[in-house]
């Protein structure tokens, strides 16, 4: 049991380019969510997945996509990379929208965009 | 406007200290607190979550206190261990957010313990 995995781990992008990251859960959730992690502000929500299929965006989506085609892979792109995309990408997954529910993160992908 | 601060932005303290780490908020509707352990380049990590009618949770060594009348919550660490060094995030989950159950995030109080 993995719980939720990220590939890659690092990638360094120069401006322009596009890339895309992976997450993968193995604890059949129906909820996935990519988010940011910036120096010195709290993660930030950058699309979200209700189940396979279904995306939307979040608080900062401007400038990613993402695809939900199976269950357990929530697909992060980047089409046109800008030196403001870079930072640490978290992917999590919950069972249900539950208040109470528990978010379970990924490791982490850090991206430099220079 | 929905924020979560937390203080200090870090803090140092020697094996075997106690320390408390606090976090203040403005959330609307609450829902329930949570506070995660960031190791470094790891992802967060649950410790507790707390509705607004629990006052206090533990979890080992690790003591979360709320007061949802002042909007304020601490992190409670004793006896600290050299494993303890992470960051701690203090999370806030609103009521009814809708589509998904939506987090507010701090910034995080970065601890590092020393021998």
């Amino acid at each position: 049991n993995a719980g939720v995995t990220q590939t890659p781990k690092f990638r360094v992008l120069k401006t322009g380019q596009s890339m895309t990251l992976l997450c993968a859960q193995d604890m059949n959730h129906e909820y996935m969510y990519w988010y940011r992690q910036d120096p010195g502000m709290g993660l930030r929500l950058i699309h979200y997945s209700v189940g396979e299929g279904t995306t939307a965006k979040g608080e900062v989506p401007d400038g990613y996509n993402v695809s939900r085609l199976k269950k357990q892979n929530f697909l992060l792109g980047l089409e046109s990379a800008a030196p403001s995309q870079t930072s640490v990408y978290f992917c999590a997954s919950s069972y249900s929208r539950g208040t109470l529910d528990e978010q379970y993160f990924g490791p982490g992908t850090r991206l430099t965009v220079t | 406007k929905n924020q979560v601060e937390q203080s200090p932005q870090s803090l140092i303290i020697l094996e075997g200290k106690n320390c408390t780490l606090q976090c203040n908020y403005t959330v609307s509707p609450f829902s329930n607190l949570r506070w995660y352990k960031q190791d470094t380049g790891r992802g967060p990590v649950s410790l507790t979550i707390m509705t607004f009618s629990e006052n206090t949770k533990s979890n080992g060594r690790y003591t979360a206190t709320l007061d949802a009348d002042t909007k304020q919550s601490s992190l409670h660490i004793t006896a600290s261990q050299l494993s303890d060094s992470a960051s701690y995030i203090c999370v806030v989950s609103l009521m009814f957010s809708g589509g998904y159950n939506k987090l507010i995030f701090g910034a995080g109080t970065r601890l590092a313990v020393h021998p």
